[in-house]
């Protein structure tokens, strides 16, 4: 089975600026969850999608949102960027929920 | 904050020794997982110990979790310089419900040495 893939793998934004970054999990996985990973912070949760509908939220602000759409695949889309927003943003899926994650190579984004 | 403390925060070893991490955390979970990380790309999902569990092994990995005192510890036995990595435990927390909400903690950079 193809692994967890994330698109694109490379983003350079200017602040104020939005981007979009999409998942695509594990096939037959149904959760869908994402993560901001940086040096300062670590790695933290943002989200995570199950059947469509968004069942946890981590505690960023409201120009973080996401979406999962009926094939499982995933979208996160951050609106005007900020230099702080620069990171490795990682999505994983499990099969069901409370199970073992696994991880795509993630997308790195730096604000300028 | 949430998150879990690992320790030691750096580890340098020859090859063929013995690793030991040390992980805690803070809530009552479901699950721990181990993950490891090389040059900031994806995570690795190395085992997954439920909270009900103990022990568990997996090849060269030895995972123990004591949840009275909220603490688990990661053994890679006979290291190789191909595991140079960071290693991140990772609770899913027990909210009275499912939840795939991981919580990390803050890594410990194994270094490998030839």
């Amino acid at each position: 089975k193809a692994g967890v893939t994330q698109t694109p793998r490379y983003l350079i934004k200017t602040r104020g600026q939005q981007v979009t970054l999409s998942c695509s999990p594990i096939s037959g996985h149904r959760s869908v969850s994402w993560y901001q990973q940086t040096p300062g912070q670590g790695l933290q949760f943002l989200f995570e999608y199950f059947s469509e509908t968004q069942r946890n939220k981590g505690n960023f602000p409201g120009r973080f949102s996401g979406r999962q759409f009926s094939n499982s695949r995933s979208e996160m889309n951050v609106s005007t960027l900020e230099l702080g927003d620069s990171a490795l943003y990682l999505c994983a899926s499990s099969l069901h929920r409370v199970e073992t994650q696994y991880f795509g190579p993630g997308t790195r984004l730096l604000v300028l | 904050s949430q998150q879990g403390e690992e320790d030691p925060q750096a580890l340098s070893i020859q090859e063929g020794e013995n690793a030991t991490m040390n992980c805690s955390y803070k809530t009552s979970i479901n699950n721990l997982q181990w993950y490891r990380q090389n040059s900031g790309r994806g995570l690795v999902h190395l085992i997954l110990i439920r909270s009900n569990e103990r022990e568990k092994h997996s090849g060269r990995l030895r995972v123990t979790l004591d949840t009275s005192k909220k603490s688990s510890s990661l053994l890679i036995t006979a290291s190789r310089a191909a595991d140079t990595a960071s290693y991140f435990c990772a609770t899913a927390a027990n909210y009275g419900g499912a939840t795939n909400k991981l919580i990390f903690g803050t890594g410990t950079l194994l270094a490998v040495q030839p």
